[in-house]
């Protein structure tokens, strides 16, 4: 059984350009996460999809968009990108069913923007 | 709001002594309460975590931790340090049980031979 599977490893964009990070679930959860961790921080919100729409969000710019797909699948979209923007990008599932209140992580995308 | 602060951003234990790792937290409701470990180029993994069934929690790799809510404290704890649980270990609290997971800035635990 594939764990939560995150493309590509690493990505390196200029500033100002676009950039799209894809996660795929764990087998049976239908929530995904997304997470930002700067160097040296932890990990921040940045938003939540279920059912194909945003569930929950955090304090993140209209930049960072996402989306779900009907196999649960999931892509983070950021525009007009900063420097600031540079990160570790997390992904993570659970299942709405589940009270185990425990999300899988994946193993994250290195974005790097010069 | 619901908040972690982890008291100590850098902690160093010689291996064979024991490890103690603070936390504190900051919830209006009953929180779900979680340790993970990120090894270096590593995802995040579960250490063990706290969901209002006993207050003492044991995870994996000899570690556990304890919930006390008089102390908004949930501080992990291991007997004997191994030079293999040399890591940045995150605190992190989730009082709305919608996942929506709220993360300490981190402890970085060195371990010396």
């Amino acid at each position: 059984d594939a764990g939560v599977t995150q493309s590509p490893t690493h990505l390196i964009k200029t500033r100002g350009q676009q950039v799209t990070l894809r996660c795929s679930p764990k087998s049976g959860h239908d929530t995904v996460s997304w997470y930002q961790q700067a160097l040296g921080q932890g990990p921040q919100f940045i938003f939540q999809y279920y059912e194909e729409e945003e569930r929950q969000r955090g304090n993140f710019p209209d930049r960072f968009s996402g989306h779900q797909f009907p196999n649960y699948s999931s892509e983070l979209n950021v525009n007009a990108l900063l420097l600031g923007d540079s990160a570790l990008y997390l992904c993570a599932s659970s299942s709405i069913w589940d009270r185990t209140y425990e999300q899988y992580f994946g193993p994250g995308t290195r974005l790097t923007v010069t | 709001a619901q908040s972690v602060t982890q008291l100590d951003s850098h902690v160093s234990v010689s291996e064979g002594t024991p490890v103690l790792l603070r936390c504190n937290y900051s919830s209006s409701y009953s929180p779900s309460l979680f340790w993970y470990v990120q090894h270096p180029n590593k995802g995040l993994q579960l250490l063990l975590k706290y969901t209002s069934a006993a207050t003492l929690v044991k995870g994996i790799n000899g570690f556990e931790a304890e919930f006390k809510k008089s102390e908004t404290s949930f501080h992990l704890t291991k007997p004997s340090a191994h030079m293999s649980d040399a890591a940045e270990y995150f605190c992190v609290v989730d009082s709305s049980g919608t996942y929506k997971y709220i993360f300490g800035t981190g402890t970085r635990l060195k371990v010396l031979a």
